[in-house]
């Protein structure tokens, strides 16, 4: 089945630093790639859409400057905090979306929980 | 706006049946979704519904009623495995990214 990967699983980092976490689909190629953000006990709240070879496009009250997506290869999708804060302490879950026009599913990785002190 | 609506906690018996219900308003429809997520876990993917019937898979099934914004997903011989948040999501229609909007999930506890 296809698999997707996040790297790290769990990061904690001091406030003001930057974190960057990998999405990459292990054994399909990728146009689209999902980020979300899940805090506990909530459903999961779509961040921003990662095309490859594109801008991504962010979700409505979701800073695009604080949280730098870059979608450079077909199976990679990076997410950066930058200047973290407490409050972006939460479980950043990607998923994607194989390439091809009738796929309809997402593959969802196993997330990284960020804890920023 | 987009809404989506599921109730927040449901308790059931091992073996027993458990409907989980999820009602939608969104300006468009191009299918709906149901994942399984456990504790600390990503969500998996459980079923898809696009027309309006009752889709099963195994011990879980899945309806959809288009008109009525409407769907559930039924567990069947229900395992203690299976406490465990279910989220419903949809997909907008018209939008080509295939972005979900989730649910704010339903959190299943199977009692023995």
């Amino acid at each position: 089945g296809a698999v997707v990967s996040q790297h790290p699983s769990w990061v904690i980092c001091k406030s003001g630093t930057s974190v960057k976490i990998e999405c990459r689909s292990l054994d399909f190629q990728a146009t689209t790639m999902f980020w979300y953000r899940q805090f506990p006990k909530q459903s999961l709240m779509l961040m921003a859409t990662s095309n490859e070879g594109s801008k991504a496009t962010y979700e409505q009250g979701v800073e695009k400057d604080k949280f730098l997506i870059n979608h450079a290869s077909l199976t990679l999708s990076t997410l950066t905090v930058t200047s973290a804060h407490p409050e972006d302490s939460s479980f950043y879950i990607c998923s994607a979306r194989p390439s091809g026009a009738f796929s309809y599913e997402q593959y969802f990785g196993p997330g990284t929980r960020l804890t920023v002190t | 706006g987009q809404n989506i609506d599921q109730p927040t906690e449901m308790t059931a018996t091992e073996g027993a049946i458990v409907q989980i219900n999820c009602t939608y308003q969104t300006s468009g429809f191009n299918g709906l979704f149901w994942y399984q997520q456990h504790a600390g876990e990503a969500p998996t993917f459980l079923s898809y519904n696009v027309l309006d019937g009752l889709e099963e898979k195994g011990r879980f099934s899945s309806f959809l009623s288009r008109s009525k914004g409407y769907s559930y997903l039924l567990l069947k011989e229900l395992q203690m495995k299976d406490s465990a948040s279910y989220l419903c999501a949809v997909r907008d229609q018209g939008d080509s990214s295939y972005k979900l909007i989730f649910g704010s999930g339903t959190r299943l506890l199977v009692r023995p």
